[in-house]
């Protein structure tokens, strides 16, 4: 069965500083990853996906096949990166998604 | 495009009551998925339907169940409730084709806040 690991519930860091919320998966297939952000009464919403490559808002995440990770990176933290982030995981079967934990990121002035 | 709604927002119910929960998804999405939020289990997947049919279920008890109409709206229904079932329920829209595996971004509504006394 599919699993994601988030370690870390609480991040806290200074703004400009580099955050790094890590993510480790365990799938026999192939899988899809994706990286999703809840602000502060808002819905959760798509931050950015694996098969994308692209970086939204400075964040990128790159997969590691050999590490099982899809850590999420930015290199100069700003305030309103403060949010719920959630790393989740799509099985090639269907459209099921399977979510970590979450890391709650604060982002101090 | 209006995005994903959820009514109620907020349902407070007692234990054995069951409940009703409606999704109406992204105009033109024909799938649309559910899940259960709660501190202690975070994210969990209930089930997935698309084009009226259940596609995938997720290991909750048969308490749970789904439907969805052919205006692609869904209702999810708990029977019998329990105090475990206090959560947010999340519906999410996809423009997912339903053939093969589907990386179509899922867009989350607001969550029906559901209290179990």
């Amino acid at each position: 069965a599919q699993r994601v690991t988030q370690p870390e519930k609480l991040l806290s860091v200074f703004k400009g500083a580099p955050v790094e919320l890590k993510c480790n998966y365990s799938y026999s297939g192939s899988p899809e990853l994706f990286w999703y952000v809840q602000y502060s009464r808002q819905r959760l919403q798509l931050l950015l996906r694996h098969i994308s490559r692209e970086s939204i808002k400075g964040f990128t995440a790159d997969l590691n096949k050999g590490e099982t990770s899809f850590h999420l990176k930015k290199p100069f933290a700003q305030e309103e990166d403060s949010a719920m982030y959630y790393c989740a995981l799509i099985e090639t079967s269907g459209s099921r998604l399977t979510f970590g934990e979450g890391t709650q990121l604060t982002v101090n002035p | 495009k209006a995005g994903v709604t959820q009514t109620p927002r907020y349902l407070i119910k007692t234990r054995g009551q069951q409940v009703t929960l409606s999704c109406s998804p992204i105009s033109g999405h024909r799938s649309v998925s559910w899940y259960q939020q709660t501190p202690g289990q975070g994210l969990q997947f209930l089930f997935e339907y698309f084009s009226e049919t259940q596609r995938n279920k997720g290991n909750f008890p048969g308490r749970f169940s789904g439907r969805q109409f052919s205006n692609s709206r869904s209702e999810m229904n708990v029977s019998t409730l329990e105090l475990g079932d206090s959560a947010l329920y999340l519906c999410a829209s996809s423009s997912s084709t339903g053939q093969g595996p589907s990386y179509n971004e899922q867009f989350f509504g607001p969550g029906t806040r559901l209290t179990v006394l």
